[in-house]
């Protein structure tokens, strides 16, 4: 059980266009997701925090109007990275709870991630 | 969040050798996750830790939580090759416990 699933898993855009990525809840539902970003080598950076039927939660010094999140359905969310350049190019991971597993202290569940590269 | 310092960053070791990643925070942790990240793939949970002093052990591998529950350890007995990938330590904080990663530590393991 607690699939989450990513689509694409792998992009490649020009500079310039938008790119959406989905993320669902398979056999459970999220009110709440985490969206990540993993530069090579690199850890994982939490970008956001996805809030169904609000709206999502940023961290510091990610743009919020660079990356739009919606989060639908309590099993859908979306990123949307827009006019992406090179530098957004990266490997996006969202992440989800099971709440029947314990809630908030309950471990996350990732999607494939999404390879992200802007030419 | 909660920031966690994860050492080593990189470890190299023989196939039947030991190997320890620690996490360390300045403030205590509610609790503190574990996952594995293989190349190419995405994280994996392994196990959360909640109680101060608490061990738990998954077959090979041994996982504590310090007194203070300000620190962690994993602790790999007798490496295998299937033992290789990025290991990352995790603290939640915030209302909807949203999770700060450790900078991970990648584990290589020469046949």
């Amino acid at each position: 059980g607690a699939v989450v699933s990513q689509h694409p898993s792998w992009v490649i855009c020009k500079s310039g266009t938008s790119v959406k990525i989905e993320c669902r809840s398979l056999d459970f539902q999220a009110t709440t997701m985490f969206w990540y970003r993993q530069f090579p080598k690199q850890s994982l950076m939490l970008m956001a925090t996805s809030n169904e039927g609000s709206k999502a939660t940023y961290e510091q010094g990610v743009e919020k109007d660079k990356f739009l999140i919606n989060h639908a359905s309590l099993t859908l969310s979306t990123l949307t990275v827009t006019s992406a350049h090179p530098e957004d190019s990266s490997f996006y991971i969202c992440s989800a709870r099971d709440p029947l597993t314990g809630g908030y202290n309950s471990p996350l569940h990732f999607g494939n991630g999404t390879r992200l590269t802007v030419t | 969040g909660q920031q966690v310092m994860q050492i080593p960053q990189y470890q190299h070791v023989q196939e039947g050798e030991d190997f320890t990643t620690y996490c360390n925070s300045s403030t205590t942790l509610s609790n503190i996750q574990w996952y594995k990240q293989r190349p190419g793939g995405h994280p994996v949970f392994l196990i959360q830790l909640v109680k101060s002093g608490e061990v738990k052990k998954q077959k090979r591998l041994t996982f504590q939580f310090g007194e203070a529950k300000k620190n962690s350890s994993l602790h790999i007995t007798a490496t295998q090759t299937t033992d290789v990938g990025t290991y990352f330590c995790a603290a939640g904080s915030g209302g909807y416990q949203k999770v700060t990663f450790g900078i991970g530590t990648k584990l290589q393991v020469i046949p």
